[in-house]
């Protein structure tokens, strides 16, 4: 079967930097999407992955190793308005989206 | 960014009713419209893809005769809950991808049902 896997909640500081990790077995691999959800919206894109290696991209970056089957986002300065629920996708085989359950990121002062 | 926008933004209505949802991709044209549901605190879960001039692909367990989707153009899609229930109450979001199948999907803002 297909399955995403990425922490359920996760508590930072205002300030620091966190890393969201995402593991995934998926029938094929045409790319990884991390979205940010803030809660009661819809989701809004952050990055696409589908080579090897470190996406740099202002604040956040997005990082992907297909041999491990593994992915961070990782956030840097952390800002109040960055809590919200981030949610890791892989496009299988089939071009189709296969999500993960979202992690809720809790930023404290 | 591509911009997608979803009608009504929220809606309320008697169980028995039927409530039509509109996305509509503004600024690219959209051969793909997909549609999710989402229940609180879950992960988005997907009902149906859609591709402009055919019918819809539904995923396994939803009902294509309830859940009526109708993508007639390259810019509109909309979703029909026929004969709404309660059980149907939560978040509708649709997305879009444009031309080419590795494409960044961009979401609607959502809607959301409340069948009473």
């Amino acid at each position: 079967g297909q399955n995403i896997d990425q922490p359920t909640e996760m508590t930072a500081t205002e300030g620091a930097i966190v890393q969201i990790n995402c593991t995934y077995q998926t029938s094929g691999f045409n790319g990884l999407f991390w979205y940010q959800q803030h809660a009661g919206e819809a989701p809004t894109f952050l990055s696409y992955n589908v080579l090897d290696g470190l996406e740099e991209k202002g604040r956040f970056s997005s990082f992907l190793s297909r041999s491990k089957g593994y992915s961070y986002l990782l956030l840097k300065e952390l800002q109040m308005k960055d809590s919200a629920s981030y949610l890791c996708a892989v496009m299988d085989s089939n071009y189709q989206l296969i999500w993960g359950a979202g992690t809720k990121l809790i930023i404290k002062p | 960014g591509a911009v997608v926008s979803q009608h009504p933004s929220r809606v309320i209505c008697k169980s028995g009713t039927s409530v039509k949802i509109e996305c509509r991709s503004l600024d690219f044209q959209a051969t793909t419209m997909f549609w999710y549901r989402q229940f609180p605190k879950q992960s988005l879960m997907l009902m149906a893809t859609s591709n402009e001039g055919s019918k819809a692909t539904y995923e396994q367990g939803v009902e294509k005769d309830k859940f009526l989707i109708n993508h007639a153009s390259l810019t509109l899609s909309t979703l029909t809950v026929t004969s709404a229930h309660p059980e149907d109450s939560s978040f509708y979001i649709c997305s879009a991808r444009g031309a080419g199948v590795i494409e960044t999907q961009y979401f609607g803002p959502g809607t959301r049902l409340l069948v009473l």
